[in-house]
């Protein structure tokens, strides 16, 4: 079945960058855009940006311009969302969440697990 | 990009039927059949229940329909259930021109 893996939690100190990795299987990874999530505790669902893995081209929120760089490795069938720069506030689950058709407006699924990335000195 | 507006809490009883709204700041929501809706129920992974408006994915339960009139999507529950209690999220798609989405602020509904 169609299914995104997602890499485990991580810990990074203000100012470090973290890599969160999600493994794709149960379909052609080139085929559907791939958007990361992020839900900080108590708080709403964040987009993020989105990917298009057969192109690796890219549209970021506003807000993450220039601190988050989404990228893919079509040989293993992973995307990657590197945030930098990292604060408290970026502490929260991070998911990703596969394109459903081809079409933008048809909405994710399936999600990745999710991967709590919390910053703290 | 335009906000969205959506109520902090709905609650019903019961096999009753309760409306969420979602209220696009500018044109986006109006202009363009993409708002979509997600479940997300606590400990659990977001699930899409509905797409483009008023399309209800396979596995989505059918007591969900979508609708929508000028800038305000609206999700229906029918018949609430226990297991319906959980935030809902509207997010729009601006179109072919910013490639951006937004999410609302989400809506708590509690089955009373």
């Amino acid at each position: 079945q169609v299914q995104l893996v997602q890499s485990g939690a991580e810990v990074r100190k203000p100012g470090a960058s973290v890599k969160v990795s999600c493994k794709a299987s149960g379909y052609t990874f080139t085929t559907s855009d791939i958007n990361w999530v992020r839900q900080a505790t108590g708080q709403g669902l964040e987009w993020m940006g989105w990917m298009n893995p057969n192109s690796g081209n890219t549209v970021y929120a506003q807000k993450f311009q220039g601190r988050v760089t989404m990228t893919r490795n079509t040989s293993i069938s992973t995307a990657y969302m590197e945030l930098s720069s990292l604060r408290s506030e970026d502490t929260a689950v991070y998911f990703c969440a596969k394109m459903r058709g081809a079409a933008y407006s048809s909405g994710w699924a399936p999600w990745g697990q999710g991967t709590l990335v919390t910053v703290s000195s | 990009q335009s906000a969205l507006t959506q109520p902090a809490s709905v609650s019903g009883s019961p096999g009753q039927s309760l409306t969420i709204s979602c209220t696009g700041t500018n044109s986006d929501v109006e202009n363009y059949n993409l708002v979509s809706w997600y479940q997300h129920q606590p400990g659990k992974v977001p699930k899409l229940i509905i797409y483009e408006a008023n399309k209800r994915p396979s596995g989505a339960s059918s007591r969900f329909s979508g609708s929508q009139s000028g800038n305000t999507a609206s999700l229906t529950i029918s018949g609430l259930q226990a297991e319906d209690e959980a935030d809902y999220y509207c997010c729009s798609y601006g179109g072919d021109i910013t490639f951006l989405y937004v999410f609302g602020p989400g809506t708590k509904v509690t089955v009373l």
